[in-house]
């Protein structure tokens, strides 16, 4: 059974930049599977953020591509988020997922991030 | 792509069979079409993949169907847990995923 786990700081300073980690359990980040990130703002619905797979390839949310960075960190089988920049726009649950065939099977219990100075 | 969900909100009763439906802008392979629950406060749940596939230990109450542009998501017998928010998903050729605005099903 995967499991996911997010950490970071839960106030971010607008302009700042959000840095997130999503611990892997379960299944090595090496496996041929891709790693995702979701965003929900509050009373919103879902938005994805971006992806890596276990070769350090990418895909970005062309919106967010300019400010986002998703990278892995395979000695500590955990990937990261990494959005600068940040507005209130950007104060959401962030949640991490991971599945196959297109869809998102396992996902973190998601981490509240709130944007203000 | 951009996925539109129907009903916005579904006012039904404990029994009854629920149906909600997901319109794509641009035709979505089948394999590349999913449906998630949330209950509030709680991360989303896989229900179904592959247009038409249960997740594992989904009940089978739960199915979906359709293909193209137009998939559904019927749930034949409401139970008192299943009342939550419903989102669609697609992933295009490019890899990149979007979800449709949601279902609610709330308890008439």
């Amino acid at each position: 059974q995967v499991q996911l786990q997010e950490s970071g700081p839960g106030l971010v300073k607008p302009s700042g930049t959000l840095s997130l980690t999503c611990a892997v359990s379960g299944d090595s980040i090496s496996s041929s599977n891709w790693w995702s990130w979701v965003r929900q703002s509050p009373g919103k619905g879902l938005e994805w953020i971006g992806e890596i797979y276990h070769s350090g390839s990418t895909h970005y949310k062309p919106s967010l591509k300019s400010r986002v960075t998703i990278s892995l960190d395979k000695s500590k089988n955990q990937f990261s988020l990494r959005l600068k920049s940040v507005t209130a726009a950007d104060t959401a649950v962030y949640y991490c997922a991971t599945g196959r065939d297109y869809a998102w099977f396992y996902w973190g219990q998601g981490t509240l991030v709130t944007v203000s100075s | 792509i951009v996925l539109t969900q129907s009903p916005g909100t579904l006012s039904s009763s404990p029994g009854e069979r629920a149906t909600l439906s997901c319109r794509a802008s641009q035709t979505v392979s089948s394999t590349s079409l999913a449906w998630y629950q949330q209950k509030p406060g709680q991360a989303p749940r896989l229900l179904i993949y592959g247009a038409s596939r249960r997740a594992t230990g989904i009940p089978d109450r739960f199915s979906g169907s359709g293909s193209g542009t137009d998939f559904t998501l019927t749930i034949s017998r409401l139970e008192p847990e299943d009342f939550a928010v419903y989102y669609c998903q697609q992933s295009d050729t490019s890899s990149m995923y979007t979800f449709g605005q949601g279902t609610k099903v709330e308890i008439k």
